[in-house]
Formats: structure tokens, C-alpha cells, sequence
């Protein structure tokens, strides 16, 4: 069975710290590795993918694929009271990036 | 741009009955997809379809079906619903990268 685990939280941070949100995935066969944003009530939006080993960086955020490890993490510097949402890590399988394993999501809030 | 649609936003079903959620995207996308997501949990997905005429089951396709008879449009069929389909569905769709998502069907099942 295919598995993404992560921390559920809430992870809390201050306002302008660095948020750390983590994830383990079970199937080496995973290629492919997304960080979603899910404001309450609203549909999932793409804020970051990995395919290789190592980080990648988009502004204020970073990727971070360890493959042997099976982890994958997301670094939100400067973290803003906007960036409060629950991050889904998912895991692509096949040859489409919409055969994705969804984990259950991390809830960030971040206190001004 | 539309992007992907879904309607309706909201609907409550009693046990047993039937309907159809509509997705449709105007994106030319091969890749449609439907996911559920119960509270508190992740999407899983129901069923997907790489291309019109062709369709395959996801990780949670029991009491479901679909069709892809276009491009455009990826409807979602539930028969008989139970309550244990109450949930949030979303339609998504994709070419190579980014998966686009609807703005979601919340259903009641009671």
C-alpha cells in the first residue's frame, strides 16, 4: 500500500520564523513530489515540485528531496499570517502527475 | 480563463438516490482525475482518465463511475449514494506539470 505521512500539527510559528513542514513516503517507486496549499474551504493549489535529490528553491520557499530517505520537506522563511493552510505532500506514481498519493496534511498557523 | 469547473458547488442527496457531478476544463488537458477528501484527510483518488474514451480506476472507486466521452468533460456518476460518500470532490485536471483543481463539490449523503 501506497502511503505519504505526515506531521498533521498544528505547527505554529511566529511571524517572520522559518516553518519546516516534513514528510515520509512509502514507495521507492515514487518519482515525483509536490507540496500543495489548502486554505479552509478552497480547492488544493501547486506551490512546489521536486524530482531530484536536493533542494529547490522558489522565493520564500524550498523543496527538499531525500530519496534514500524516502522524506521530502518544505522551508517557509519569512513565514507570513497569509501562509496559514494545511501543505499536502503528495507522491506521483505512472506517468501522469495526477496519479498522486496524498498525505493527510500539515495545518500551519502563523501568529503575527 | 474558466480553468476546470465543477458544478454544483453544494448538494445534499438522500440514501439511494443518484447524480452526476460535472467537471469540465477548457485547458485542452489529456489528464482528468477525481479525488475525494473526507475531513481532516487527504484527497484520494476515485478514478482518472489519460485521454477521451479512456478511463481507470483510482485507490477508491467503489459506488462510483465515470465517463470521458470528450476532452472536455470528465462527469462523475454516483448510483446509490450511501452516507459514507459524504465528502468533499474535487476535479482535477493536467498535461505535463501542474494539476489544476476545481473549486470542489461539498455532498451530503443523509
Amino acid at each position: 500500500q501506497k502511503e505519504v505521512e505526515q506531521n498533521s500539527g498544528p505547527l505554529s510559528v511566529p511571524e517572520g520564523a522559518i516553518a519546516s513542514l516534513n514528510c515520509t513516503y512509502s514507495d521507492r517507486v515514487s518519482q515525483s513530489f509536490f507540496w500543495y496549499r489548502q486554505y479552509s474551504g478552497k480547492s488544493p493549489e501547486l506551490i512546489m515540485s521536486i524530482y531530484s535529490n536536493g533542494d529547490k528553491e522558489d522565493g520564500r520557499f524550498t523543496a527538499q528531496l531525500n530519496k534514500a530517505s524516502q522524506y521530502v520537506s518544505l522551508l517557509i522563511r519569512d513565514s507570513q499570517p497569509s501562509d496559514s493552510a494545511t501543505y499536502l505532500c503528495a507522491a506521483g506514481y505512472g506517468g501522469s502527475q495526477g496519479n498522486l498519493i496524498f498525505g493527510k496534511g500539515t495545518k500551519l498557523s502563523v501568529k503575527p | 480563463n474558466a480553468g476546470v469547473t465543477q458544478t454544483p458547488k453544494f448538494r445534499i442527496l438522500k440514501i439511494g438516490q443518484s447524480m452526476t457531478l460535472q467537471c469540465t476544463q477548457d485547458m485542452n488537458h489529456n489528464y482528468m482525475y477525481w479525488y475525494r477528501q473526507d475531513p481532516g484527510m487527504g484527497l484520494k483518488l476515485i478514478y482518472y482518465s489519460v485521454g477521451a474514451g479512456i478511463t481507470d480506476k483510482g485507490e477508491v472507486p467503489n459506488g462510483y463511475n465515470v465517463s470521458r466521452s470528450t476532452t472536455e468533460d470528465f462527469p462523475l456518476r454516483l448510483e446509490l449514494a450511501a452516507p459514507s460518500q459524504t465528502s468533499v470532490y474535487f476535479c482535477a485536471s493536467n498535461a505535463d506539470t501542474e494539476a489544476f483543481f476545481g473549486q470542489g463539490t461539498r455532498l451530503t449523503v443523509v
